[in-house]
């Protein structure tokens, strides 16, 4: 079995400082973790991916996350918000036992979070 | 381009009626899947394809189906609409852990 639990719905900031979107996770297996943004009417695009390398992964715009095992943690951070950043964002947990590692199984959503930058 | 497409992109229709919702991918992907997506309930996973013939449930697949028939497509099938299953849904694939392409979402109304 496997869950994901975003720990805030909604996250405000100003422009400039930095951000911080919580996510914990449980897994029966090691786990895959995921964090994908979702712009207003739009669909979804893959900030970062973590799968058993580098503890701390790094993303694109800016944004990374640290796997903490101990924690079962995967929070996502970024030094400085922009307003573009201004979206939904999900964390993802998946399942590869099944698959050997290779591709995905179940994919587990958090229930999302809502970044608001105000300038 | 590489791209996963789904259709129709809006669909309006009655409770009880058969619908089906198509997705295609040209990538030759052998992962897809399935999502519907709430407010406050983030993406929920309905069903999930390893490869052609192989499919498995995801956390929420009461109502729905689906099928593999070929390797491009899996459409999703909803055999008797019921109003709860109005939501925004969302066809995925992808290739040896990659990441997950998105197409544009379907939004369903079930009156």
């Amino acid at each position: 079995a496997q869950s994901v639990t975003q720990l805030d719905s909604h996250v405000s900031v100003s422009e400039g400082t930095p951000v911080l979107l919580r996510c914990n996770y449980s897994s029966s297996y090691s786990p895959s973790l995921f964090w994908y943004v979702q712009h207003p009417n739009k669909g979804l695009q893959l900030l970062l991916k973590y799968t058993s390398a580098a503890t701390l992964v790094k993303g694109i715009n800016g944004f990374e996350a640290e796997f903490k095992k101990s924690e079962t943690s995967f929070h996502l951070t970024k030094p400085s918000a922009h307003m573009s950043d201004a979206a939904e964002y999900f964390c993802v947990v998946s399942s590869l036992a099944n698959a050997g590692g290779t591709s995905y199984g179940k994919l587990t959503f958090g229930q999302g979070t809502i970044l608001t930058v105000h300038p | 381009e590489a791209q996963v497409t789904q259709n129709p992109r809006y669909l309006i229709t009655v409770t009880g009626k058969k619908l089906t919702v198509t997705c295609s991918q040209n990538m030759n992907h052998e992962y897809m899947s399935w999502y519907r997506q709430d407010p406050g309930l983030g993406l929920r996973q309905i069903y999930y394809s390893m490869n052609v013939e192989v499919t498995d449930k995801g956390d929420v697949p009461e109502g729905y189906k689906v099928s593999r028939k070929e390797k491009r497509n899996f459409p999703l099938i909803l055999e008797s609409p019921s109003p709860n299953q109005t939501s925004l849904y969302f066809c995925a694939s992808s290739t040896r852990g990659a990441q997950l392409f998105f197409g544009s979402g379907t939004q369903l109304s079930v009156l």
